[in-house]
């Protein structure tokens, strides 16, 4: 079946570092999406893996491990408007189908 | 446009009534997805179309649901005799289509329905 995980919330302090790990199972693979949604507003892109490593941008960073199954999405330099839910999703192969997972809401303390 | 337009932004609609969503995606984007997002959950994938190639519908719940795309254009979702389940909203995406590449989705603000 299809599956992805991720933590439901967290929350972290401004100025802080935060990881937001993801880990999936998926019938097939041809690429990972970090997405961030605000409340009330749609889903923007932020980054994408389909290689396993690390891919810098800015303050954000994702990592992805295939034989692993797993993503992570690093935050730096945290600020009080990267408070929002960050979605994971997966693209199928043979296709374009995407998959998401149900978010991790993250909170941005003073 | 520049960006997905979808309509209307909002919806009120009775129970057993039918609904049309629109969509109108970015030009030149041959791929369009709907998906489904209830209130604090993530995203359900409900329907895919790339150019004249046949849908992908393995994410529509019911036979209530359908949607339509002639070629790369406009798209319809419709949901035929409404039940209170399906309050949420739908989200509207588009992409170019090419083969390995980083081709994100573009999202539209999304249509909320609220079944009464």
């Amino acid at each position: 079946g299809q599956n992805i995980d991720q933590p439901t919330e967290m929350t972290a302090t401004e100025g802080a570092i935060v990881q937001i790990n993801c880990t999936y199972q998926t019938s097939g693979f041809n690429g990972l999406f970090w997405y961030q949604q605000h409340a009330g507003e749609a889903p923007t892109f932020l980054s994408y893996n389909v290689l396993d490593g690390l891919e810098e941008k800015g303050r954000f960073s994702s990592f992805l491990s295939r034989s692993k199954g797993y993503s992570y999405l690093l935050l730096k330099e945290l600020q009080m408007k990267d408070s929002a839910s960050y979605l994971c999703a997966v693209r199928d192969t043979g296709g374009f189908k995407t998959i998401f997972g149900a978010g991790t809401r993250l909170f941005v303390k003073a | 446009g520049a960006g997905v337009s979808q309509s209307p932004s909002n919806k009120v609609t009775e129970k057993g009534k039918d609904v049309e969503l629109r969509c109108d995606p970015i030009s030149g984007h041959t791929a369009l997805y709907w998906y489904r997002q209830r209130l604090g959950q993530g995203l359900e994938f409900l329907i895919y179309f790339q150019g004249n190639s046949a849908p992908d519908k393995s994410g529509l719940p019911s036979d209530r649901f359908s949607a339509e795309r002639t070629g790369e254009s406009v798209s319809t979702l419709t949901i035929q005799r409404t039940q209170q389940e399906d309050s949420a909203v739908y989200l509207c995406a588009s992409s170019t289509r090419q083969v390995g590449g980083n081709q994100p989705q573009h999202f539209g603000d999304g249509t909320r329905l609220s079944i009464l």
